[in-house]
């Protein structure tokens, strides 16, 4: 069954702390998707990035950062120097080429992140 | 640019009362969506829809019903409002399987009383 672990409900940081959130997949398919959404207390869903599991590859955006480790199924997503505008909560999803979930996106339970100043 | 729009944005329902969630894109998305958010929760996936007149149940069906006539509206319909679907649904749309990520609206904030 596919399925996306969250684990980290809250996380408090201050100010230019880094922080890594961790997401943890299941599935059973050979080819599947993964994003990252980032949801800011306005509430809005905001596209982060995409990872195909053929790539491997880390990737680095500015301050933000993603693990892609198919050996532990992970894909953490690590803030540096965190910036209050980064509060929010980031939700982990989950989209099968070819398994039960082949035209779902499934999403973990989201990890709230608050940068205090 | 509209991408996908939700109405209404807020709504308040008595106990028994039916509704519908309207969502439409102008995209030409096939691939659309419903999701709930409850407090505090992550999105619990609704019902599905893969091109107009094919629809699919999610996690949390139960409750609600949807239809696919076209290719830009995907409605949601409440039928006997509980207050267990007291959340926040979003709607999102995506243009295939795979590896193409979802747009999502702004979202419709309910509450059963």
């Amino acid at each position: 069954a596919q399925k996306v672990t969250q684990a980290q409900t809250e996380i408090s940081v201050v100010e230019k702390e880094d922080v890594t959130l961790d997401c943890v997949y299941e599935t059973r398919d050979t080819t599947y998707y993964l994003f990252w959404y980032k949801q800011p207390p306005s509430g809005e869903l905001v596209f982060l990035i995409r990872r195909n599991s053929f790539d491997e590859q880390n990737e680095i955006s500015g301050r933000y950062s993603w693990n892609f480790q198919k050996s532990t199924s992970s894909f953490n997503f690590t803030i540096t120097a965190s910036q209050v505008v980064d509060s929010a909560v980031y939700f982990c999803a989950l989209s099968e080429a070819h398994g039960g979930a082949t035209n779902k996106l499934i999403f973990g339970t989201g990890t709230l992140l608050a940068v205090q100043p | 640019n509209a991408g996908v729009t939700q109405t209404p944005k807020f709504r308040i329902l008595k106990i028994g009362q039916s509704m519908t969630l309207q969502c439409t894109q102008d995209m030409n998305h096939n691939y659309m969506y419903w999701y709930r958010q409850d407090p505090g929760m992550g999105l619990k996936l609704i019902y599905y829809s893969v091109g107009a007149g094919i629809t699919d149940k999610g996690e949390v069906p139960n409750g609600y019903n949807v239809s696919r006539s076209t290719t830009e509206d995907f409605p949601l319909r409440l039928e006997l409002a509980a207050p267990s679907q007291t959340s926040v649904y979003f709607c999102a749309s995506r243009p295939g399987q795979g590896f193409t990520e979802a747009f999502f609206g702004q979202g419709t904030r309910l509450t059963v009383v």
